[in-house]
């Protein structure tokens, strides 16, 4: 049972243009929310976090949005530049484990 | 440079043999943690550590099994009882078992049973 859901496997932007990557969970219990990044042949990477009394948290060209009501999580990447291109990956927090969304791969197109 | 280092990268093994898989880190982590990535899946855990001597079920352990002698390794064995073994394996650890900065991976040992 997927408990961290990234329904969208792919997405393309444009260079310049935001990219914004969509998380959806079903358990309320979830306390803390990260992305991570991941390139070809390399672990992921810690991106940014949110903890789930906030809705917002900012670190420069990422946002991370938080709405517990619709339990929905979104990364949003602006401008995009080709270097972000890579699986983000968003994982929520229960207890002693994180639970792990499938993942979105992110082309930014030149 | 601190980090996890994860060996084999690649790992081609027969059916009905035991396998083992590789994690170190000088992080000075307390707690290290297994996961596999299948297609189209998240990660799910296989087995977490705590501390030394210490370790606890995943919600897929059977099939695996872990020791964690030294603080900085902590071993995956995939025995011969995995049915399906071939998967991408990450190893991470973090400085405790509840740490809001996430967890440092690994590069991952892409096992194959051939």
């Amino acid at each position: 049972d997927q408990q961290v859901k990234q329904n969208s496997p792919s997405l393309s932007v444009q260079e310049g243009r935001i990219s914004i990557l969509n998380c959806d969970y079903t358990n309320s219990m979830f306390d803390y929310f990260l992305w991570y990044k991941k390139y070809p042949a390399e672990g992921p990477t810690f991106l940014i976090s949110i903890s789930s009394i906030k809705d917002k948290n900012e670190d420069g060209r990422f946002t991370v949005f938080l709405n517990k009501s619709a339990k929905h999580l979104s990364l949003h990447i602006v401008p995009s530049q080709p270097g972000d291109s890579a699986v983000y990956f968003c994982a929520a927090r229960f207890g002693n484990q994180f639970y792990f969304g499938t993942g979105t791969s992110l082309t930014v197109i030149p | 440079d601190g980090g996890i280092t994860q060996s084999p990268k690649y790992l081609f093994r027969k059916e009905g043999q035991n396998v083992t898989l590789s994690c170190e880190q000088n992080l000075n982590h307390d707690a290290m943690y297994w996961y596999r990535q299948d297609p189209g899946q998240g990660l799910r855990l296989i087995y977490y550590s705590q501390i030394v001597n210490d370790f606890q079920k995943g919600d897929i352990a059977e099939g695996y099994s872990v020791s964690r002698e030294k603080k900085e390794s902590f071993p995956l064995t995939v025995t011969s009882a995995q049915k399906n073994p071939t998967a991408f394996y990450l190893c991470a650890s973090s400085i405790t078992l509840t740490d809001r900065d996430g967890y440092t991976f690994g590069s991952g040992t892409r096992l194959t049973v051939v």
